[in-house]
């Protein structure tokens, strides 16, 4: 079975600075992986995902992150954060054609002016 | 297009009662998964359907069941409720081959 784990549980930050969140996953074969964000009271929305092909993904509100199949990673990165990325982020794995997504336990980013 | 749709958005209910959510999803997405969502256990899988038919489940105990009508609409029941399900409900929806699910905006039970 899949696994998730997210190495920081609280990120603070501060605005205009650039930040990181850290996943890794576990599984002996192939995933897709996702990012996905909550704000308060919300539900998830996604911000992007990686399917196959190129390791470098692009999503929404500048975020990026970067498929590591050596490493078994999936790191979100956005360079310039604003107070309105102030949420939970959520990184999460499917093995294909299983249906069910596995999520880690989350990742509060909170941005300071 | 719509999102996915949840109803109702918030929801109390006493231990021992019983409980229905609804879930409308994204026009054309045939499938329909159902997620809990605890400070302590964190995002943890129900069940997903297809085409009316159940074709994955999490480990929940057996009063927690779904089901999905022909119009790929989804609904979730929670039976002899407990202190401990009080949680947020996710509905996502995926359009097959299934790859990427789209979240609705949930509904918040409290048992009391």
């Amino acid at each position: 079975a899949q696994s998730v784990t997210q190495l920081d549980s609280q990120v603070p930050v501060f605005e205009e600075a650039p930040v990181e969140l850290r996943c890794n996953y576990s599984s002996s074969v192939s995933v897709y992986l996702f990012w996905y964000v909550q704000y308060p009271n919300q539900g998830l929305q996604l911000l992007l995902k990686y399917l196959s092909g190129s390791t470098l993904v692009k999503g929404i509100n500048g975020f990026e992150a970067e498929f590591n199949k050596s490493q078994t990673s999936f790191h979100l990165r956005k360079p310039s954060v604003h107070i309105s990325d102030t949420a939970e982020y959520f990184c999460a794995v499917t093995l294909i054609n299983d249906y069910k997504l596995s999520f880690g336990a989350g990742t509060t980013v909170t941005v300071r002016a | 297009k719509a999102g996915v749709t949840q109803t109702p958005r918030y929801l109390i209910k006493t231990r021992g009662q019983q409980v229905t959510l609804s879930c409308s999803p994204i026009s054309g997405h045939r499938s329909v998964s159902w997620y809990q969502q605890t400070p302590g256990q964190g995002l943890q899988f129900l069940f997903e359907y297809f085409s009316e038919t159940q074709r994955n489940k999490g480990n929940f105990p057996g009063r927690f069941s779904g089901r999905q009508f022909s119009n790929s609409r989804s609904e979730m029941n929670v039976s002899t409720l407990e202190l401990g399900d009080s949680a947020l409900y996710l509905c996502a929806s995926s359009f097959p081959p299934q790859e990427t699910q789209y979240f609705g905006p949930g509904t918040r039970l409290l048992v009391l």
